[in-house]
């Protein structure tokens, strides 16, 4: 496979539920992006790593937890949502080179809590 | 707090006609401009970077930038219906790690 891929594509969960959402990028990136899309409401960026290490946490509740074991994979770690919660959950790598980097998507993950 | 703006539209233009899309943004630090296209229910896809002020070509489509102004531009030459997008501006700050800070999108709508 080519790209940023996201796994599951679409995930229904209650609110006492705990479920992973996985990504992979297949572009040699160092850096990698948990984001948040809501209906009628501008990209949210949650997390970032670069090179395995979290540089940026924007201020996102603790249900959510990120893990990054390496720098291809990225996990997002879900425990008692809430109905808020349901979104499309989108990941992205970049790679900067000379002071220039651009942010490639993968397909996104669409959540639902019940 | 670092903001990009874009009206929301839709803006809707006829086929062949030039559909133009504009976004400001607040940080005079900013060096790095995307434009994304995203089709309903899918994730965005990078159209265009720019990085220097002036313009930027590809295919039918033209960024323009103009960093006194905190201005960015895309021009959509031959609208097609297939155009058909929210196209989402964003914004990297140098200095400020890794965050790419995006605006709520301009909705596009191309009539055949």
């Amino acid at each position: 496979e080519t790209g940023v891929t996201q796994t599951p594509r679409h995930l229904v969960m209650g609110m006492t539920n705990k479920k992973s959402l996985k990504c992979e990028q297949h572009l040699g990136h160092n850096a990698m992006y948990w984001y948040k899309q809501s209906a009628k409401k501008p990209l949210e960026l949650m997390f970032v790593y670069n090179f395995k290490e979290q540089t940026e946490n924007n201020s996102v509740p603790s249900r959510f937890s990120p893990e990054c074991p390496n720098s291809s994979h990225l996990f997002l770690h879900l425990h008692t949502l809430q109905p808020e919660d349901s979104a499309l959950y989108l990941c992205a790598s970049s790679q900067e080179v000379g002071r220039r980097e651009t942010q490639y998507f993968g397909p996104g993950t669409r959540l639902l809590v019940l | 707090q670092k903001e990009v703006e874009q009206n929301s539209g839709p803006l809707s233009v006829p086929e062949g006609a030039i559909a133009s899309l504009n976004c400001t943004y607040s940080d005079r630090g900013s060096q790095s401009f995307f434009w994304y296209r995203q089709y309903s229910g899918k994730s965005p896809e990078l159209i265009m970077s720019i990085y220097s002020n002036g313009d930027k070509e590809d295919g039918r489509f033209t960024a323009q930038l103009n960093k006194a102004s905190q201005y960015v531009s895309l021009l959509i030459r031959d609208s097609q219906p297939s155009d058909s997008a929210t196209y989402l501006c964003a914004v990297r700050v140098d200095n400020y790690g890794q965050n790419f800070v995006f605006g709520p999108g301009t909705r596009l709508s191309v009539l055949p």
